[in-house]
């Protein structure tokens, strides 16, 4: 299985602040990877597949960045709505699996 | 618009099997595939597999090979997961999600559905 880790586990930021994630495969997966928003008790919500193409009605201040086995997720200026738990999957080939997750939260 | 909606909150005692619906509604049930993706308390999501409703194929992790089964109605457009031989570990909450691919693109997810498995 492709091992997918994240990094940091969690960090703590301010309204404003650009944020980035970072998502490391065990191997090289291309460009097949997916980027989530997950608030809790809630369903993840697609923000970013193909590692930069940004879903329909995500706003543009997201953005994804990488190939091979390196990965960025950037939030440029971080706003209320953005704290929650962020994942990056791979869908390189099965199983596909997700990073642990970045938790972002509120300085 | 585009929605799935899973079946309630289930309690289920360890070596029993549970099956989880996932009714959609809002666009064309055979254009895409459904995923089931499960999230432990307090951990990650984990991938479980995928079924095509348009041909019934079905793709499973290797975790759950031999215990989990993927089926869709197409009457109804309700997709579900069978997952069998339970256990305190499969206590956790199950997604299912669309995506028009084989490779999870998930651009709705369903609210999800809790399981607890417990003596």
């Amino acid at each position: 299985d492709i091992q997918m880790t994240q990094s940091p586990s969690s960090l703590s930021a301010s309204v404003g602040d650009r944020v980035t994630i970072t998502c490391r495969a065990s191997q090289s997966i291309s460009s097949y990877l997916n980027w989530y928003q997950q608030k809790p008790g809630k369903a993840p919500k697609f923000l970013i597949y193909t590692a930069s193409t940004l879903q329909s009605g995500v706003p543009s201040r997201f953005s994804g960045s990488g190939s091979g086995t390196d990965f960025t997720l950037t939030i440029s200026s971080l706003q209320p709505e953005d704290f929650a738990t962020y994942y990056c999957q791979q869908s390189y080939n099965i199983p596909q699996t997700f990073g642990q997750g970045t938790k972002v939260e509120i300085k | 618009q585009e929605q799935l909606v899973q079946s309630g909150a289930e309690v289920k005692k360890p070596g029993a099997s549970v099956r989880v619906s996932c009714k959609a509604s809002g666009y064309t049930f055979t254009g895409f595939y459904i995923h089931w993706v499960r999230q432990a308390p307090g951990q990650g999501l984990e991938w479980m597999g995928w079924i095509n409703p348009y041909s019934g194929g079905t793709n499973y992790a290797q975790k759950f090979q031999g215990r989990v089964t993927m089926t869709r109605d197409t009457s109804i457009s309700t997709a579900y997961m069978e997952l069998s031989r339970l256990t305190s570990d499969d206590t956790a909450v199950y997604f299912c999600a669309r995506s028009t691919i084989a490779a999870l693109r998930g651009d709705y997810w369903g609210q999800g559905s809790l399981v607890i498995v417990s003596s």
